[in-house]
């Protein structure tokens, strides 16, 4: 099946800089991937819409300034926190939708974990 | 897109059958029902989706009542592995461009 591929895994940083995580839609187009962010124990929350050649859709308090997406290509989209503080520490998911599967499957990546000491 | 709801958490012997129900009453002709779960640490991995036939593959089933208004994910053998949380989601997916609402799923527990 399709697979939407994260890097890196986990990445530790200091509290003030920035970071970037990149998902990747490894065998098919993504005109829109989705990032996710995952706190211990809780749901998936929906952040952003990550739009091919256009700026992001953030979701309602999701700071656009700290959170930058940048959707560059049709299979590579990256999400960069900028100014990381100890609250950003999390686990971030990506998703993208697979237009030509079977009922238009979404894919989701492997996750990476930041941790900001 | 519809609302799901599940129960918060289940156990199931290994070896035996797990079914995980999904209530989805508000949902419209179009909307098909999705089953993703989430081993710990892990992205979310699809499982199996459906519209008002029954579903099977490698990995599962899926009963969908006559009315459409809930749903069964059966793990016909869980494993130790099978131990996840399991959402069920209803979308309309030719309208949907990917974009997937998270509820609280269900804590799948398989027991030795």
């Amino acid at each position: 099946g399709a697979v939407v591929s994260q890097h890196p895994s986990w990445v530790i940083c200091k509290s003030g800089t920035s970071v970037k995580i990149e998902c990747r839609s490894l065998d098919f187009q993504a005109t829109t991937m989705f990032w996710y962010r995952q706190f211990p124990k809780q749901s998936l929350m929906l952040m952003a819409t990550s739009n091919e050649g256009s700026k992001a859709t953030y979701e309602q308090g999701v700071e656009k300034d700290k959170f930058l997406i940048n959707h560059a290509s049709l299979t590579l989209s990256t999400l960069t926190v900028t100014s990381a503080h100890p609250e950003d520490s999390s686990f971030y998911i990506c998703s993208a939708r697979d237009r030509h599967s079977s009922g238009n499957t979404i894919y989701f990546g492997e996750g990476s974990w930041l941790t900001v000491v | 897109d519809a609302k799901t709801t599940q129960p918060p958490s289940m156990d199931c012997a290994e070896g035996r059958a797990a079914n995980l129900p999904c209530n989805h009453s508000t949902i419209s002709g179009n909307e098909y029902v999705y089953w993703y779960r989430q081993i710990h640490s892990q992205g979310p991995q699809y499982i199996i989706h459906g519209l008002k036939n029954n579903e099977t593959n490698e990995m599962a089933s899926l009963i969908i009542t006559e009315d459409r208004k809930s749903s069964t994910l059966i793990l016909p053998h869980a494993t130790l592995r099978d131990t996840a949380v399991y959402y069920c989601i209803v979308i309309w997916p030719v309208s949907n461009t990917g974009k997937l609402i998270f509820g609280q799923g269900t804590t799948l527990q398989v027991k030795p």
